[in-house]
């Protein structure tokens, strides 16, 4: 599936790095979706973008931040991470109010040091 | 509330057997189903999914699965598994007129030769 992907592929970072996790969707799709899988975990939903704009946003540390520059394109800024927030970040894209059903990209495994 | 429930964390079988994952769900509206597969390093990949209608749904590579409302359940099932249907396999519940998804924890199928 090439409809959504994701840069880079994998992440090593240190706690005191600040990067960027890049996703792009090629569906034509309107909202998009940043998740956090974790071993022995459900999916975690961390941001959601409907026509660019954040509707929700669960709880998630201000150590995460999404940027939304259009409907194509999703961001995730990453600073002073700790350890646990080592995991496999996965970005998704939907068409809004048709069906539910998402894409999802191949993700960014991301290790915190 | 709703939330999704997968029994079984692994479901080992032989190669060519037929396997069943179990999917249970709660919910006090009206739902979408889903079922996901992810292989190793990979994001999540639509296998099926129920909307309205029939509720036996077939899917892609043989799986199919069955809505059966009174039980709330939403079982995923192959009559002869490969080596290459080795995955992780997720159930999620889409909440309607939403375009969120809540997910299971996940089934590890691993199929033997």
């Amino acid at each position: 599936e090439t409809g959504v992907t994701q840069t880079p592929r994998h992440l090593v970072m240190g706690m005191t790095n600040k990067k960027s996790l890049k996703c792009e969707q090629h569906l034509g799709h309107n909202a998009m979706y940043w998740y956090k899988q974790s071993a022995k975990k459900p999916l975690e939903l961390m941001f959601v973008y409907s026509l660019e704009e954040r509707v929700e946003n669960n709880s998630v540390p201000s150590r995460f931040s999404p940027e939304c520059p259009n409907s194509s394109h999703l961001f995730l800024h990453l600073h002073t991470l700790q350890p646990e927030d080592s995991a496999l970040y996965l970005c998704a894209s939907s068409q809004e109010g048709y069906e539910g059903t998402q894409y999802f990209g191949p993700g960014t495994r991301l290790t915190v040091l | 509330a709703q939330s999704v429930t997968q029994l079984d964390s692994q479901v080992p079988v032989f190669e060519e057997a037929p396997v069943e994952l179990r999917c249970n769900y709660s919910s006090s509206v009206s739902v979408y189903l889903f079922w996901y597969v992810q292989y190793p390093n990979q994001g999540l990949q639509l296998l099926l999914k129920y909307l309205s209608g029939s509720t036996l749904v077939k899917g892609i590579n043989g799986f199919e699965a069955e809505f059966n409302k009174s039980q709330t359940s939403f079982h995923l099932r192959k009559p002869s598994v490969h080596i290459s249907d080795t995955a992780e396999y997720f159930c999620a519940v889409g909440i309607r007129d939403t375009d969120k998804l809540i997910f299971g924890t996940g089934t590890r199928l691993q199929v033997f030769p």
